[in-house]
């Protein structure tokens, strides 16, 4: 079955400090991977997709299909990072449903 | 920039009684979708909605709920008789075509079961 696992539900970092948010899957195939992020009071919107191999806010993401993982990381947090983060994966059939994680709370601290 | 609208934010309802969650995806996009996540929990799948039919459902999605795009426009999902356990928060996407990637979410409809 298809499983998105984020261990840890929060993060806490100061100011400046790396960030790594973990994601491992489990996946039949070649599997399509997302970070979603959620800010207070904000709807749920896309951050990174591992296809574009992009770098959005500073974050990256690589996917790495050995260790079945597909980890956020940031090598200086700012405070406006604190959010929640989901990582995503596509089903397996052609409709396009995501199937996410539990959700990492990053904070923050300054 | 366009946006996913849901309505009402909060809706509050007795155990057994009828519930409509009403969704505005974005007016070009071509397949429409519905998550919940019970708090605490992760967003879980429910349905997914395209040509007018359901493409997918998950387990959760059972003979209660029921999901319409009545107009055109509105997306809704309607659940016949309330449970507890239906207390959750309920999110609408949308994405524009089998091709791109990116769903676009709504800010969510927090329904609480009394």
């Amino acid at each position: 079955a298809q499983r998105v696992t984020q261990p840890e539900k929060l993060l806490s970092v100061f100011k400046g400090a790396p960030v790594e948010l973990k994601c491992n899957y489990s996946y039949s195939g070649s599997p399509e991977l997302f970070w979603y992020v959620q800010y207070s009071r904000q709807r749920l919107q896309l951050l990174l997709r591992h296809i574009s191999r992009e770098s959005i806010k500073g974050f990256t993401a690589d996917l790495n299909k050995g260790e079945t993982s597909f980890h956020l990381k940031k090598p200086f947090a700012q405070e406006e990072d604190s959010a929640m983060y989901y990582c995503a994966v596509h089903g397996s059939s052609n409709t396009g449903k995501l199937i996410f994680g539990q959700g990492t709370t990053l904070q923050v601290k300054p | 920039e366009p946006e996913v609208t849901q309505t009402p934010s909060h809706q509050v309802t007795q155990m057994g009684q009828e519930v409509i969650l009403r969704c505005v995806p974005i007016s070009n996009h071509l397949y429409f979708y519905w998550y919940r996540q019970i708090l605490g929990q992760k967003v879980e799948f429910l349905v997914s909605f395209y040509n007018n039919e359901i493409s997918e459902k998950s387990e959760i999605f059972d003979d209660q709920f029921s999901v319409e795009r009545p107009d055109g426009s509105n997306f809704t999902l309607k659940i016949r008789s309330t449970k507890l356990e239906d207390s959750a928060m309920y999110f609408c996407a949308s994405r524009l075509t089998h091709y791109s990637y990116e769903q676009y979410f709504g800010p969510g409809t927090r329904l609480t079961v009394t």
